[in-house]
């Protein structure tokens, strides 16, 4: 199976600031990256679909890139509203496998 | 508007089965997949599996012995079944949507349903 390493687990952040999650693939996945936004008690909400693309609704203060392996999450100027728990998914190639989450809280 | 609701019991005794169900209204089922992943307590997300438009299912490989999924198209419902339940499989279970086209993978999530495995 496919390993998606994603980093950091966790991360202390405020509000203003510019905050990177990464998620490292075991091999070539492509595209086909997807990243999820947790609140506690909800269900995961998509973001960002096939690595860089914007989900419906979703701010554009968040982007996502593609480095080789590596696949970034951004979110520009963080608000309240972010601080949640992260996911990354590869799903080139079966089974899809998630990253081990990040997440965010306030200083 | 693309709903899904998972329901099932919220406790299950070990050995025994755990039989879910995913409602979903806003499409159909003979157009897209839908997919079953889990959240342990405090943990990460795993696939589970999923059932294909065309009523083929994949599995978890740790998983495959133990479960199954299958549909009524004509209730638009997907059913989960996992045997032999030990307390690893306590987690909230989700139903997801994914289309082979836009809007693609995994883009609408039920709430998830709550499963305890103990005596």
């Amino acid at each position: 199976d496919i390993q998606m390493t994603q980093s950091p687990s966790s991360m202390s952040v405020s509000l203003g600031d510019t905050v990177t999650i990464t998620c490292r693939a075991s091999q070539d996945v492509g595209i086909y990256v997807n990243w999820f936004q947790q609140k506690p008690g909800k269900s995961p909400r998509r973001m960002i679909y096939r690595a860089t693309n914007l989900a419906d609704g979703v701010p554009s203060r968040f982007s996502g890139s593609r480095s080789g392996s590596d696949y970034s999450l951004t979110i520009s100027s963080l608000e309240s509203e972010d601080v949640a728990d992260y996911h990354c998914l590869q799903y080139d190639e079966y089974p899809p496998t998630f990253g081990g989450g990040t997440k965010l809280e306030l200083k | 508007q693309v709903q899904l609701k998972e329901s099932g019991p919220g406790l299950v005794q070990p050995s025994q089965t755990l039989s879910l169900t995913c409602t979903v209204s806003g499409f159909s089922l003979t157009s897209n997949s839908v997919h079953w992943v889990r959240q342990p307590p405090g943990k990460g997300l795993e696939w589970v599996g999923a059932i294909w438009s065309g009523g083929s299912t994949d599995y978890n490989s740790a998983l495959k012995s133990r479960l199954s999924i299958s549909r009524d198209t004509s209730k638009s419902q997907v059913f989960l079944k996992m045997n032999s339940l030990q307390t690893e499989d306590t987690a909230i279970y989700f139903c997801t949507r994914s289309t082979g086209g836009p809007p693609g993978v995994m883009d609408a999530w039920g709430q998830g349903a709550s499963v305890t495995v103990s005596s």
